[in-house]
């Protein structure tokens, strides 16, 4: 089973401020990485899926990049509606799909 | 507009059992690959099970193996999730979620999930 660990798991960003999540893996999975969003109370939402290419109606600020064991999400200018928890998600080796354990953003 | 809206979740002791449904609509259901994911109370996302276009072919979590079945019903277009044997571990909000991407195994489209609770 292919771990996914997330870091950090808290982060604490001003709005405006560039984030940039992580996401690591056990071993390979190639480009089979997709990132979700989180709310409160709400289904996660799919942002990124194949390591890079952002879902429909997914703003531009929202960019993932990486390949192999390392990724990264990036939210350029952080907006009041992105503090959320954020997971990867990996697709290359299953079963099991795997989710990392997830980062909060948070307001700083 | 795609909507899946999950239903029959609720308070069950250990060793009960329960069957969700997710009523699809918005798509063709019949052409895309559906998964059961859960989420417990304060925790992350763990995937379940996942079953293809047709339900000929199913995968699961090895921690609901052999208790849990996925099937679903094209005419209904309608995903279920068959639950035996349920343990306190099992609880947690159930999400039906529409595989998509690239390979059908990431999870584009969500329903609002439904909770289920294990308890003695």
């Amino acid at each position: 089973e292919i771990v996914l660990t997330q870091s950090p798991a808290t982060l604490s960003v001003s709005p405006g401020a560039r984030a940039t999540l992580s996401c690591r893996a056990s071993q390979s999975v190639g480009s089979n990485l997709a990132w979700y969003q989180q709310k409160p109370g709400q289904a996660p939402s799919l942002l990124i899926y194949g390591a890079s290419t952002r879902a429909t109606g997914v703003p531009a600020r929202f960019s993932g990049s990486g390949s192999g064991t390392e990724f990264t999400l990036t939210i350029s200018s952080l907006q009041s509606e992105d503090f959320a928890v954020y997971y990867c998600q990996q697709s290359n080796v299953w079963p099991p799909l795997t989710f990392g354990g997830g980062t909060q953003v948070e307001i700083k | 507009e795609v909507q899946l809206v999950e239903s029959g979740g609720g308070l069950v002791q250990p060793g009960g059992s329960l069957r969700l449904s997710c009523a699809a609509s918005g798509f063709t259901f019949s052409s895309y690959w559906m998964h059961w994911v859960r989420q417990a109370p304060g925790k992350g996302l763990v995937w379940v099970s996942r079953i293809n276009s047709d339900g000929s072919s199913t995968n699961y979590a090895d921690s609901v193996k052999g208790r849990f079945t996925t099937s679903r019903d094209s005419a209904k277009n309608t995903l279920y999730l068959q639950m035996n044997s349920l343990r306190a571990e099992d609880t947690a909000v159930y999400y039906c979620a529409r595989g998509g991407g690239v390979t059908m195994l990431e999870f584009d489209s969500w329903g609002q999930g439904t909770l289920v609770t294990v308890f003695s």
